[in-house]
């Protein structure tokens, strides 16, 4: 079974740019997430999805940060415009329901400079 | 506010060496408790779930147990391939993950 795909799995730009990211979860996976890593701290969730709809983006910085999953599919997050402090690995997971185990994809590493 | 801490930050052990590491957390409506191991450059790869007080799981040379403050994970006779940082991450309605132990196993 494949896993969760992300791309590109690394990216450079400058303070002010705009980013995006892809993901491709599990095939069947209802929920996926969005997470963002600092170096040397755990996951943080940005945004839940189940199916093409929002659980929870409480922790989403709405001011520069957006995500969407049109199809129920594939997600993309993007960051416009990007700040020294986004530099991070942002992680997609999907699971099979909303309570379900969690599966990570291997991460964007994003560095702003 | 919810809380996880996990200890030691870092660790060094000797192959065959066996230890434990810590997660101690203070959440509101616990569900459960994941592990993940995470090597470097990849996202975070799942062990374990525990749901109850009491619970155990075994992998290879791994052991989660859980208690109502906190979980550890035994480390039985580690190799050098058991070297990553392992996270722990209690469940409300999201995971709220600790900043890690990183583990080094040396031969």
């Amino acid at each position: 079974e494949a896993g969760v795909a992300q791309s590109p799995r690394y990216k450079i730009i400058e303070k002010r740019q705009s980013v995006a990211f892809w993901c491709n979860p599990i095939s069947g996976h209802a929920t996926l997430y969005w997470y963002q890593q600092i170096l040397g701290q755990g996951p943080k969730l940005l945004i839940q999805f189940q199916n093409n709809g929002v659980v929870d983006d409480s922790q989403l910085p709405k001011d520069r940060f957006s995500a969407e999953r049109l199809k129920g599919v594939d997600s993309t997050l993007k960051i416009q415009p990007a700040k020294l402090e986004d530099s991070a690995v942002y992680l997609c997971a999907s699971s099979p329901s909303a309570v379900g185990t969690q599966y990570f994809g291997p991460g964007t590493r994003l560095t702003v400079l | 506010e919810d809380q996880v801490t996990q200890s030691p930050e870092a660790l060094r052990l000797q192959e065959g060496e066996s230890s434990s590491l810590n997660c101690s957390y203070t959440v509101s409506g616990l569900r459960g408790l994941f592990w993940y191991r995470q090597d470097p450059g990849k996202g975070p790869e799942f062990l374990f779930t525990l749901y109850s007080a009491g619970e155990e799981k075994e992998k290879e040379r791994l052991k989660a147990t859980l208690t109502k403050k906190e979980s550890f994970l035994h480390i039985t006779a580690p190799k050098p391939e058991d070297s990553a940082t392992y996270l722990c991450a209690p469940y409300t309605d999201k995971l709220i993950f600790g900043t890690g132990t990183r583990l080094q196993v040396f031969p």
